[in-house]
């Protein structure tokens, strides 16, 4: 099983609001990440974490704040966000170890910030 | 810079025929390559991977890597209009949880 869940599918939001991207998944995998998809672009890589321990941050704003509050669950806080932010969000998570090590995503929340 | 390139495409084949996706890579350091296919509005989906030099099957899908020459290719033999979709060819660098540097993909016509 190599499911990852995304919630919600869609989302819209103004510049001056609060809002959550919600991704699960019960595989037992390790490492989960942030990707931000621009339209015919490929994923950008936002955040990484491994152990529920954030690994990486690409630089990413501050308004785009991770939180891994257990091993099965990735938020990503959303705030204050301007209009080029709107893309689709992936979550990702991986399986295996070393060559084998797989990242699967989950279908995505489209972003659209007005 | 480590890059991964591929040809943008659109590449179009004709239904039944053998469609061939390129995909080189700047640093000889990487040791796990991944091929993703996404259709339009959809996220990514895992369609190989390949860590070993030469060729691995599955299927109607054939990845082919060539660490000497750094170059990954992946072949769709017997196309179907379904396949038409951008394909994304994926490098990771070392093993552990290490990101993955992602080509700009390969757009894919397989035309009835």
């Amino acid at each position: 099983d190599t499911e990852v869940t995304q919630t919600p599918k869609h989302l819209v939001m103004g510049m001056t609001n609060k809002k959550s991207l919600k991704c699960e998944q019960h595989m037992g995998h390790r490492a989960m990440y942030w990707y931000k998809q621009k339209a015919k672009k490929p994923p950008e890589l936002m955040f990484v974490y491994s152990y529920e321990k954030l690994s990486i941050n690409e630089s990413v704003p501050s308004r785009f704040s991770p939180e891994c509050p257990n091993s099965s669950l990735l938020n990503l806080h959303l705030h204050a966000l301007q209009p080029e932010d709107s893309a689709l969000y992936l979550c990702a998570s991986s399986v295996g170890r070393g060559n084998l090590e797989t990242q699967y995503f989950g279908p995505g929340t489209r972003l659209l910030v007005l | 810079q480590k890059e991964v390139e591929q040809n943008s495409g659109p590449l179009s084949v004709p239904e039944g025929a053998i469609a061939s996706l390129n995909c080189t890579y700047s640093d000889r350091g990487s040791q796990s390559f991944f091929w993703y296919r996404q259709y339009s509005g959809k996220s990514p989906e895992l369609i190989m991977f390949i860590y070993s030099n030469g060729d691995k099957e599955d299927g109607r899908f054939t990845a082919q890597l060539n660490k000497a020459s750094q170059y990954v290719s992946l072949l769709i033999r017997d196309s179907q209009p379904s396949d038409s979709a951008t394909y994304l060819c994926a490098v990771r660098l070392n093993s552990g949880y290490s990101t993955l540097t992602f080509g700009k993909g390969t757009m894919l016509l397989v035309s009835p």
